[in-house]
Order: structure tokens, then C-alpha cells, then sequence
């Protein structure tokens, strides 16, 4: 089975700021999909960047990096220039196979 | 391309009632699977229908049931409503491979009243 566990249930950042967002997660899998999506309170799942567990480089997509630690099993997501738009909660997720597997979530508000 | 559609947005129903949601998943998509979200459990896993067949089924009881069309458009149908059953239900698609990404919808908001 699958865990994931993001330890930060809110959190503040400044408009144009960068923040991080923590998930560690649990496996023995082999083989396995990180992912981070954004849920505004309108309820809709946006994905936001993947990380496949043999990729040697971090991913990024945007103002959005994850810093992929394997060893550690970590999974950080990390959003640059913090904007007003950003403000939801982010879920990460994992997938060693057909099913996602979500962490609780981080609420993340962006103050001007 | 448009993305996931699902409807209703908002669903008010009593217990013992059933329902009937709907999911359109994102065109040349296969796959579609189906999540329920409440603030005591958080995201949960309920089925993925690939080619009008169930592949897969999580953890829930039989109330709960799905079906996809030869469209690739898909319903999930919960019987005798109970209190509980109040939550986001959210609908994914994804192309076919089970290490594809999947693309949520906006979710139906379910109250069992």
C-alpha cells in the first residue's frame, strides 16, 4: 500500500514569494508517478506537474519545480513568484499503478 | 481540446434515493476513473472503466456502481442514498496507459439530505 504524507496543513506566503510545499511518501514499488495537483475552492483537480521515479532530473513546468529527493522519498513542490491566484490547496499524489493515492492536502494563501 | 465535463455540478438528494452522475472525459481519452473527496476521509479511489470494462475498483461498497459507453463517456450510480454519501465526486481521464497522467473534472457536488 501506498502512503503519502504532507505535514503542512496551511500555510501563508507573500505575493512574490516563492514557497515550499512539503510530501513525503511511502513505497515498494519500484516504479511509480509523483504528482501535485491544485484544487481552488471551485472543487476542480488541476494538475500541476509530474515526476516520474526514474527520472534523473527535476521536474518543471512554469513557476512550478518539484525537488524529487528518492532517497529520502520525498517530493517537494516548489512555487516560484507566489501570485494572488495561487491561493487553494495542494495535493500531492502517487501512482505506482491505475489509482492515484492523495496526500491531505496543504491550504496555501497568498497575502498582497 | 475541451477537458473533463461532469454533470451535475450540484446534486441535492434524500436518503434512500439513488443517483446517477455523468463524466465526458477529454476527446481520444479511454480511461476514465471516479474519486470521492469528504473532509474526513479526503480522496478516495472508487473505479477506472477502460473500454466500457471496469479495470479496477476500490474499496467501496456495492451501492456504488459504474458503467462507460462506447463513447468513452461514463456514469456512476449510487443506490439507497445515505448520509455519508455526501461529498465532491470527482471524475478523471487519462489516455489509456495505467502510468498516464489523469485530468480531473470540475466534480459533482453531492448532499444527501
Amino acid at each position: 500500500a501506498q502512503k503519502i504524507t504532507q505535514t503542512q496543513p496551511g500555510m501563508f506566503v507573500q505575493e512574490k514569494e516563492a514557497v515550499t510545499l512539503d510530501c513525503t511518501y511511502d513505497t515498494s514499488d519500484p516504479s511509480y508517478g509523483l504528482f501535485w495537483y491544485k484544487q481552488p475552492s471551485s472543487g476542480e483537480m488541476i494538475f500541476l506537474i509530474y515526476q516520474g521515479s526514474y527520472d534523473q532530473q527535476n521536474a518543471t513546468e512554469g513557476r512550478y519545480s518539484l525537488n524529487f529527493q528518492k532517497a529520502r522519498k520525498s517530493a517537494n513542490l516548489v512555487i516560484s513568484a507566489s501570485q494572488l491566484g495561487d491561493s487553494a490547496m495542494y495535493f500531492c499524489a502517487m501512482s505506482p499503478d491505475y489509482k492515484l493515492s492523495f496526500g491531505a492536502g496543504t491550504t496555501v494563501t497568498v497575502r498582497a | 481540446k475541451a477537458g473533463v465535463t461532469q454533470t451535475p455540478r450540484y446534486l441535492i438528494k434524500t436518503r434512500g434515493q439513488q443517483v446517477t452522475l455523468s463524466c465526458s472525459p477529454i476527446s481520444g481519452h479511454r480511461s476514465v476513473s471516479w474519486y470521492q473527496q469528504t473532509p474526513g476521509q479526503g480522496l478516495q479511489f472508487l473505479f477506472e472503466y477502460f473500454s466500457e470494462t471496469q479495470r479496477n475498483k476500490g474499496n467501496f461498497p456495492g451501492r456504488f456502481s459504474g458503467r462507460q459507453f462506447s463513447n468513452s463517456r461514463s456514469e456512476m450510480n449510487v443506490s439507497t442514498l445515505e448520509l455519508g454519501d455526501s461529498a465532491l465526486y470527482l471524475c478523471a481521464s487519462r489516455p489509456g496507459q495505467t502510468t498516464d497522467t489523469q485530468y480531473f473534472g470540475p466534480g459533482t457536488r453531492l448532499t444527501v439530505l
